[in-house]
């Protein structure tokens, strides 16, 4: 079946620590994108791709790291320099824009 | 500055009690709104895209409506399954800005 898989759903990282979130799509689709959801807040864009091998920042990309190197896949690293990473994080991508995008099931990240 | 609320912030309805939900928007230009299901725990679901005021769509117990100032996302008899939180979002004519709104989590009892 056609879909976008996020790994793993739960993440549990200690201070100081970089951690890599997994986006996979075999909907061969173009433009992918990350965004960051907390509670009572919109889903904030962190990073998106248009095209392989390029990327661009979001709003919110600071303490943030992306690769594009091939079409399915867009991993997401939270390095230590991210004040504030607890958080649920959904990946998406959409054959152009991000309006009509197909997401992934998120991955809740906890700092312990 | 492209600006999304959404009202109320949580809203309880008993089955079968209809109402709204809304989502009011600033936008320098609006290409397109869109409204959104998600269900806890996953990534939001693609309901409806507006375009453009006076627009409606429909899909079984929900119907969104635009204006130029906000969009409304109507329950009719909602049931049980119905519950999730809603987001909206908007495009604006330059299609840089995408911006959600913080959502509507709505409970509907049986």
């Amino acid at each position: 079946d056609g879909g976008i898989t996020q790994s793993p759903k739960y993440l549990f990282r200690k201070e100081g620590q970089n951690v890599t979130l997994s986006c996979e799509q075999n909907l061969n689709h173009d433009a992918m994108y990350w965004y960051r959801q907390d509670p009572g807040q919109g889903l904030r864009l962190i990073y998106y791709s248009q095209i392989v091998n390029d990327f661009q920042k979001g709003d919110i990309a600071e303490g943030y790291s992306v690769s594009r190197e091939k079409k399915e896949s867009f991993p997401l690293t939270v390095t230590s320099a991210q004040k504030n990473p607890t958080a649920f994080y959904l990946c998406a991508s959409s054959p152009q824009g991000p309006a009509e995008a197909f997401f992934g099931q998120g991955t809740r990240l906890t700092v312990v | 500055e492209d600006q999304v609320t959404q009202s109320p912030e949580a809203l309880r309805l008993q089955e079968g009690e209809s109402s709204s939900l809304n989502c009011s928007y600033t936008v320098s230009g609006l290409r397109g709104l869109f409204w959104y299901r998600q269900d806890p725990g996953k990534g939001p679901e693609f309901l409806f895209t507006l375009y453009s005021a006076g627009e409606e769509k429909e899909k079984e117990r929900l119907k969104a409506t635009l204006t130029k100032k906000e969009s409304f996302l109507h329950i009719t008899a909602p049931k049980p399954e119905d519950s999730a939180t809603y987001l909206c979002a908007v495009q604006d004519n330059y299609g840089q800005n995408f911006v959600f709104g913080p959502g509507t989590r709505l409970s509907v009892l049986p």
